[in-house]
């Protein structure tokens, strides 16, 4: 089955680059995502990466892909204390719906 | 434009009694899904719903029933809750006109259910 890990706790300081990280097992993913969680919220898709692609920037956000190790990266810039928060990946494989896999989510704390 | 609404927000049950979680969007998805979510576990497919008059199992659907009841609306019930069965409720929507493109999930707010 499919098996999408992240670590589960990180901590930056203000300012500095946020980088998490995310393994997953499925060669046929068609595309990646990055969603964010907001205590007490729903999740939020921040981006998203289609599988042909190494590299996608949107803004402080910049995504990495490699398909070769099956490795995907999130990577915020200046990290700020709003962006506090746990981020999960998720990949997208084709089975009747639009079936997302959900890695376990990384709790990102923002220190002032 | 609300997006998707769930209801309750928070549900308390002792074990052995029956509720329903409702779901409605208004973005006219094509396809809805119910997840769970636990400590350290992410979130977890309970069941899905491809389009209108179709629903199908997804990884944790023992316990669980759903039912489509028009494009709008996809509701989840616990016949018999259990204490395993405590966990935030998730429902979303997307488009999924399957074309091997880009099709995101947009979710409620969640629902907080304790069984005791």
């Amino acid at each position: 089955g499919e098996d999408v890990e992240q670590s589960l706790f990180l901590s930056v300081r203000e300012g500095d680059s946020s980088v998490i990280n995310c393994t997953y097992t499925d060669s046929s993913s068609t595309y990646l995502y990055w969603y964010k969680q907001e205590p007490g919220a729903g999740l939020q898709l921040l981006t998203y990466i289609f599988s042909n692609m190494d590299m996608k920037q949107d803004q402080r956000l910049t995504v990495l892909l490699n398909k070769k190790d099956k490795h995907l990266s999130l990577r915020i810039a200046d990290t700020q204390t709003g962006d506090s928060a746990i981020y999960f990946c998720a990949e997208s494989i084709r089975t009747g719906a639009n079936n997302l896999f959900f890695g376990t989510g990384t709790r990102l704390t923002v220190i002032p | 434009n609300a997006g998707v609404t769930q209801t309750p927000k928070f549900q308390v049950l002792k074990t052995g009694q029956s509720m329903t979680l409702q779901c409605a969007q208004d973005m006219n998805h094509n396809s809805m899904y119910w997840y769970r979510q636990d400590p350290g576990m992410g979130l977890r497919l309970i069941y899905y719903s491809a389009s209108e008059g179709t629903t199908d199992k997804g990884e944790v659907p023992n316990g669980y029933n759903v039912s489509r009841l028009n494009k709008r609306e996809f509701s989840l019930r616990l016949e018999s809750a259990a204490p395993s069965q405590t966990s935030v409720y998730f429902c979303a929507s997307s488009e999924a006109i399957w074309t091997g493109g880009k099709d995101t999930q947009y979710f409620g707010p969640g629902t907080r259910l304790t069984v005791l």
